[in-house]
């Protein structure tokens, strides 16, 4: 079974600008969450949605948006782009929400802002 | 608030030794304990978690970690190293809202 994909793998924007980055979670996965990871750091909760709905958004400004489609798939939208937005995005994936549920990740998406 | 802390940025240690990177954790509910790998360039991968019942807990790769509760520590080791273990590895704890915290990750050095 094909693993958690992320599209595009590479991006180069400017500031000012917006993007949108995409995530298919593995099959039968409900629930998908976002991070952002800034080189040298661990990860930071952006959202979590579980079946359609927002369960979770960590402390981000209201820049970044994200929404879950019927197939469970995912995107996460960043306006107004700022030089600190440059990171790698992680998108994970579990069967179902809850503490105990490993999640599952790709590969990210690498975003650099000139 | 739960939190998550990694002692060393780096750890470097020689193949076939003993691998030890720490990880102490507060949580004000009863944690859900984990431990991932990062590759360069890559994902993460999940090495091993601790949920409930043995404190002890293997994964993949030789690798282990214990939960001791008295210590709030969930550290992981693997008894003999291999160069194909260089990698940062994080630590992560789920918060009551079942979102994961992590810790800002230890490299690991294998030296030949």
């Amino acid at each position: 079974d094909a693993g958690v994909t992320q599209s595009p793998t590479h991006l180069i924007k400017t500031r000012g600008q917006q993007v949108t980055l995409r995530c298919s979670p593995i099959s039968g996965h409900k629930s998908v969450s976002w991070y952002q990871q800034v080189l040298g750091q661990g990860p930071q909760f952006i959202f979590q949605y579980y079946e359609k709905e927002e369960r979770g958004r960590g402390n981000f400004p209201d820049r970044f948006s994200a929404r879950q489609f019927p197939n469970y798939s995912s995107e996460l939208n960043v306006n107004a782009l700022l030089l600190g937005d440059s990171a790698l995005y992680l998108c994970a994936s579990s069967p179902r929400t809850g503490g105990e549920q490993p999640q599952h990740f790709g590969d990210g998406t690498r975003l650099s802002i000139l | 608030a739960q939190s998550v802390t990694q002692l060393g940025s780096h750890v470097s240690v020689s193949e076939g030794a003993l691998v030890l990177l720490r990880c102490n954790y507060s949580s004000s509910v009863p944690p859900y304990l984990f431990w991932y790998v990062q590759y360069p360039n890559q994902g993460l991968q999940l090495l091993l978690k601790y949920t409930t019942g043995a404190t002890l807990v293997k994964g993949i790769n030789g690798f282990e970690a214990e939960f001791k509760k008295s210590e709030t520590s969930f550290h992981l080791t693997k008894p003999s190293a291999h160069m194909s273990d260089a990698a940062e590895y994080f630590c992560a704890v789920s918060d009551s809202n079942y979102q994961l915290i992590w810790g800002a990750g230890t490299k690991l050095i294998i030296k030949p």
